[in-house]
């Protein structure tokens, strides 16, 4: 069966500082990627989604990337963290070319900047 | 902009009773919608899909969907404390990139009291 493992689980990080959240997915191959953020109080927000390794997909202009540097590795970074960084860090996948799928949540990262 | 839309709630109920949740959405275009379920400090975690119009019964959860009038429900019938949370609507969309991506309601916190 499929696992998506997530990490780490908080992190509390000054402001200014680098972030990288990193995302793994087992058994499965190629799937669809996906990370969300959830702000306190809001709703998901789509950040960046990748249907195969190198290739990202960007929905919301801010200072944080992402990259997939293999198969089932999804990874979101930033140079510098801002204040407004904080909130829940989901990552999800589902099977390739599954049109109408659900996505499958990772367990989150709670980040808080201070 | 493409729009998923719940009542932020709460909504109480008595323990027994059937909830109801609702939720409307823009992109005539969509073809899939999801139910999910957030415990507090939680990843969302699936519970319903539906793909055509009429209701989908699975235990005590009941969906249904009504295209014509973009509308989505979601019945908890038999509701016990346990099912407290935030339960989040979740609709497919296609980006200019021609890959699927869920848009996500804020949420509706349904509690239970016993």
């Amino acid at each position: 069966s499929q696992t998506i493992h997530q990490w780490p689980a908080t992190l509390v990080q000054p402001v200014g500082s680098p972030l990288s959240l990193e995302c793994t997915v087992e058994g499965t191959s190629n799937p669809n990627l996906y990370w969300y953020r959830q702000a306190a109080g809001r709703g998901l927000q789509l950040l960046f989604y990748s249907v195969g390794i190198g290739q990202i997909s960007s929905e919301v202009p801010q200072n944080l990337s992402a990259s997939r540097p293999q198969d089932r590795q999804f990874i979101l970074s930033s140079k510098k963290l801002l204040l407004s960084d904080s909130g829940f860090y989901l990552c999800a996948w589902k099977p390739e070319s599954s049109y109408n799928s659900p996505l499958h949540f990772g367990n989150g990262t709670r980040l808080t900047v201070t | 902009q493409k729009e998923v839309e719940q009542n932020s709630g709460p909504l109480s109920v008595p323990e027994g009773a059937i909830a109801s949740l609702n939720c409307t959405y823009s992109d005539r275009g969509s073809q899939s919608f999801f139910w999910y379920r957030q415990y507090s400090g939680k990843s969302p975690e699936l519970i319903m899909s539906i793909y055509s119009n009429g209701d989908k019964e699975d235990g005590r959860f009941t969906a249904q969907l009504n295209k014509a009038s973009q509308y989505v429900s979601l019945l908890i019938r038999d509701s016990q404390p346990s099912d407290s949370a935030t339960y989040l609507c979740a609709v497919n969309q296609v980006p200019n990139s021609g890959y699927s991506t869920l848009t996500f309601g804020k949420g509706t916190m349904l509690l239970v009291s016993p």
